[in-house]
């Protein structure tokens, strides 16, 4: 079945442990991103990444780095988290061009 | 700056009550506009892909139109099962970057 996965699917961590989330897509996709979703402010793209090794900011880098160093996987870390990164997170993958992305099921962060 | 917005953000319809969903844009280069569907707790989940003005794609119930401004999805005889949110976005410009909408919120009461 085709699919992006992530894990976890909830995480309840405290300010300053470094954690990362895992994604990893079984459809030969180039193009992978991260969205965060917060109310009344819909998906935001953090970073996205053209094929491997390939990697540039979205819209709200701040706080977040990836890394892409196998097609299919394209991990989230958070070096230092922050209350203010409590969010959904959202991984996706497309082919390179106007096509559409498709989503993982969502990682709920809470940071304490 | 490229923008996209929704109406209603809620939006309320017995079972059967067509209505339609409204995402405007402003954007240099439309290159797609996609609607999604997303349910409590999950991922969007892919419907539709329009490209260009006047074009239209449908499926069961759902209808979705272009024009140079915006985009409607219509929804013909709801049934509760398509109660979710409708994520609209586009992508434009010379990226493969994605603009949300922060969507429309229905709920279809038997």
């Amino acid at each position: 079945e085709a699919q992006v996965t992530q894990n976890p699917r909830y995480l309840i961590t405290v300010t300053g442990k470094k954690l990362t989330v895992t994604c990893s897509q079984n459809m030969n996709h180039e193009y992978m991103s991260w969205y965060r979703q917060d109310p009344g402010l819909g998906l935001r793209q953090i970073y996205y990444s053209m094929n491997v090794e390939v990697t540039d900011k979205g819209d709200v880098p701040e706080g977040y780095k990836v890394s892409r160093k196998e097609k299919r996987n394209f991990p989230l870390i958070l070096e230092s988290p922050s209350p203010n990164q409590t969010s959904l997170y959202f991984c996706a993958s497309k082919v390179t061009g106007d096509y559409e992305q498709y989503f993982g099921p969502g990682t709920r962060l809470t940071v304490t | 700056e490229d923008q996209v917005t929704q109406s209603p953000e809620a939006l309320r319809l017995q079972e059967g009550e067509s209505s339609s969903l409204n995402c405007s844009y402003t954007v240099s280069g439309l290159r797609g506009l996609f609607w999604y569907r997303q349910d409590p707790g999950k991922g969007p989940e892919f419907l539709f892909t329009l490209y260009s003005a006047g074009e239209e794609k449908e499926k069961e119930r759902l209808k979705a139109t272009l024009t140079k401004k915006e985009s409607f999805l219509h929804i013909t005889a709801p049934k509760p099962e398509d109660s979710a949110t409708y994520l609209c976005a586009v992508q434009a410009g010379n990226t493969d970057k994605l603009i949300f909408g922060t969507g429309t919120r229905l709920q279809v009461f038997p």
